[in-house]
């Protein structure tokens, strides 16, 4: 089955620099990668997401990047501000199975300070 | 506004005790999810029903039951078998159950033992 890893697992910048969270894959067959956001006692946001036929994609200040080759995919947050300090998820899922079979990083906890 | 209504916010358990966590969408989605959370740790998966009157186990569904006689709702059981219930559980549904489908949270129960 499919197996995420996502590093770092804690990433502190100031305010205004970038940040990024890479996650890799081992499912050639997953096609479909969404990253989340959770902030304290919420339930995880879609944020951004990317498909395999795709190879960069960006709204505002975020963007992800995959590389299906290495399996490697990751978002990158520009002019960071505190209110982008939250744990990140990113996931993957095969297109062609059912859902259940989508495969969560452990999470990066992001702090942007003032 | 539509979205997925997760209750109770908090709750406890005593030993020997069952208690269900309740699970409602009203985004006329057909497969739904219940999720683990442990500190540090990514989501791991307990059930998921692709459609009404069927469900799935995951990868952690010992101790574990669940319902889904109505397209809405997803009750999540856990029942005294559990040893180790602390944590917090996402509910989670997307439009179909096939890969690929981005999946939308509620914002969490919080389960602890008394």
């Amino acid at each position: 089955g499919e197996n995420v890893e996502q590093h770092p697992s804690t990433l502190s910048v100031q305010e205004g620099d970038s940040a990024v969270i890479k996650c890799t894959y081992s499912d050639s067959a997953s096609n479909y990668f969404p990253w989340y956001k959770q902030e304290l006692g919420k339930g995880p946001q879609l944020i951004i997401d990317i498909r395999s036929n795709v190879g960069e994609k960006k709204d505002q200040r975020i963007a992800v990047t995959l590389n299906k080759t290495a399996k490697h995919f990751s978002l990158h947050i520009t002019e960071t501000q505190p209110e982008d300090s939250a744990v990140y998820f990113c996931a993957a899922s095969p297109r062609f199975m059912n859902n259940n079979d989508m495969r969560f990083g452990a999470g990066t906890r992001l702090t942007v300070k003032p | 506004d539509g979205g997925i209504t997760q209750s109770p916010k908090y709750l406890f358990r005593k030993e020997g005790q069952n208690v269900t966590l309740s699970c409602e969408q009203n985004l006329n989605h057909d497969a739904m999810y219940w999720y683990r959370q442990d500190p540090g740790q990514g989501l791991r998966l307990i059930y998921y029903s692709q459609i009404v009157n069927d469900f799935q186990k995951g990868d952690i569904a010992e101790g574990y039951s669940v319902s889904r006689e109505k397209k809405e709702s997803f009750p999540l059981t856990v029942t005294s078998a559990q040893k180790n219930p602390t944590a917090f559980y996402l509910c989670a549904s997307s439009t179909t159950g096939q890969g690929g489908q981005p999946q939308h949270f509620g914002d969490g129960t919080r389960l602890s033992i008394l």
